[in-house]
């Protein structure tokens, strides 16, 4: 399967601790974007690298969360001090990088916080 | 406001109806208009795209753009059970550098 991975798929954390989500985006593009979706809701956008320059965060994503794709190639999103309210499916996508800039979505990370 | 409004459903039509899916957006900026389905518990799959105002037809899907309006359709034609999920439209602007996602709608195909 050459999609896009993310792991781990599920994650349950207690209220203040940190976690780590990884993405693989699929080879070669060199776009990689971090999304959240809550129930009912559509994904709202978080971040997004071109190669591993971070060029775009949402005003979503504070303090507490940091992205990093060292190699332009797989990402992390660190969530510090998880609060209730991050509980959310968090998704990755990637992109070739060149109009249209369609992007394509792995499976999610879900996280509940305790 | 957000940018991009859509019904959130649940709409249910029998086996083989037509149906319309809408989202109506604000941001004149968006230039590419996509729609993704979401089936429960799993990540948006993309279904098609269109460029700027016009009808772009991919099998008994067909997606339209009216600019002028603000307004974005996909046409589901000869619609299945397996075509049950939530519909998300998404326009960007020319940057590519963020979808914007409306809140989905739920649709479900009936036998």
């Amino acid at each position: 399967d050459t999609g896009v991975s993310q792991n781990p798929r599920h994650k349950i954390t207690k209220r203040g601790q940190n976690v780590t989500f990884r993405c693989d985006p699929i080879s070669e593009h060199n776009r990689l974007y971090w999304y959240r979706q809550t129930l009912g809701q559509g994904p709202e956008f978080l971040t997004y690298f071109q190669n591993e320059a971070q060029l775009e965060k949402s005003r979503l994503l504070s303090d507490r969360f940091s992205a990093e794709r060292p190699k332009g190639s797989f990402s992390t999103l660190e969530i510090q001090r998880t609060e209730q309210g991050d509980s959310a499916m968090y998704l990755c996508a990637s992109s070739p990088g060149r109009v249209p800039y369609e992007q394509y979505f792995g499976p999610g990370t879900r996280l509940t916080v305790t | 406001q957000k940018e991009v409004e859509q019904d959130p459903g649940p709409l249910s039509v029998p086996e083989g109806a037509i149906v319309s899916l809408n989202c109506t957006y604000s941001n004149s900026a968006f230039q590419y208009f996509m729609w993704y389905r979401q089936y429960s518990r799993k990540g948006p799959e993309l279904l098609m795209y269109t460029y700027s105002s016009g009808n772009k037809e991919d099998g008994r899907f067909t997606a339209q753009v009216d600019k002028s309006s603000k307004y974005i359709s996909l046409f589901i034609r000869d619609s299945q059970p397996s075509d049950s999920a939530t519909y998300l439209c998404a326009p960007q602007t020319g940057g590519g550098n963020k979808l914007t996602f409306g809140t989905g709608t739920q649709l479900k195909v009936e036998l």
